[in-house]
C-alpha cells in the first residue's frame, strides 16, 4: 500500500463550488505539506503543518484553507473554486530531521470550469 | 526574492551521451534536494545534499553541491531512455520549507 494517499485523484468542478482534497499517510511523519504544480512553475507551497496544532501559510495560501484532523490526515479546501486554481495538487510528508526529504502522494488533478 | 533557477528547462539528448543540469539558488541554504517526476506521476526523491562539496551518485546520476557558489549540478553519464523525466531541484532555507526550481524536462532518444 502507498505511504501517502490522496483522494480524489481527479476532480472536475465548477466556479464557486467548495471542494476538499484529502491526504492520508502511514509513514508516521509529523510534518505534512500541500503544494500545487503548474506547468513551467515547479511546485509552490500552499500550507504546511509541523504537527496537529501547528499550521502555517505557505507562499500561495490565498483562496485555500486546511485542516489537520490527526497526525496522519491533512485536508486542503477551496472555499469557492476559481478557474486559475486548476492545477495538480500534491500532498507531502516529512520527518523534520536534518537529513529530511519529503515524500509525495500521487497527486490530485483539479479542473475548475 | 528567493529564486531557484534550473538550466536548461528542456533537454533532448541521445542515448549514450553525457550532460549536466544546473541549479542556481539565490539564498543561503545548506540543504539541496533533487527529485524526479515521470509524466503524470508523483515526485520521487533522488538526492539530498547536506553540505558544501557534497557529492552523491546513484547509477548514471551524480549530484554535487557548492554552497559558496549557490550551485548544484546533476550530471547524467551515458544516458539511457529510462532516465527520461522531469528533474527538480529544491533548497531549504527556512527549516524544511522547500523552494523549488521550475524543473528540467529531459528527453533521451534511443
Amino acid at each position: 500500500d502507498a505511504d501517502v494517499t490522496q483522494t480524489p485523484r481527479n476532480r472536475i468542478t465548477k466556479t464557486g463550488k467548495r471542494i476538499m482534497l484529502e491526504c492520508s499517510q502511514t509513514k508516521g511523519h509529523d510534518r505534512m505539506y500541500w503544494y500545487r504544480q503548474d506547468p513551467g512553475l515547479g511546485l509552490r507551497l500552499i500550507y504546511y503543518s509541523f504537527d496537529v496544532k501547528d499550521i502555517n501559510k505557505g507562499e500561495i495560501s490565498d483562496g485555500y484553507s486546511v485542516s489537520r484532523q490527526a497526525q496522519a490526515k491533512f485536508s486542503l479546501s477551496l472555499e469557492s473554486a476559481i478557474p486559475n486554481q486548476t492545477a495538480l495538487y500534491f500532498c507531502a510528508t516529512g520527518q523534520g530531521t536534518s537529513t529530511d526529504t519529503q515524500y509525495f502522494g500521487p497527486g490530485t488533478r483539479l479542473t475548475v470550469l | 526574492e528567493l529564486k531557484v533557477e534550473q538550466n536548461p528547462l528542456f533537454l533532448s539528448m541521445q542515448e549514450g551521451k553525457n550532460y549536466t543540469i544546473y541549479c542556481n539558488y539565490s539564498t543561503t541554504s545548506d540543504r539541496l534536494y533533487w527529485y524526479r517526476q515521470d509524466p503524470g506521476k508523483s515526485l520521487e526523491s533522488l538526492f539530498v545534499l547536506l553540505s558544501n562539496g557534497a557529492v552523491k551518485q546513484e547509477g548514471r546520476l551524480m549530484a554535487s553541491l557548492d554552497t559558496k557558489a549557490r550551485l548544484s549540478t546533476l550530471h547524467i553519464t551515458a544516458a539511457v531512455h529510462d532516465l527520461s523525466a522531469t528533474y527538480f531541484c529544491a533548497v531549504d532555507p527556512f527549516s524544511y520549507q522547500l523552494i523549488w526550481g521550475a524543473g528540467t524536462k529531459l528527453i533521451i532518444k534511443p
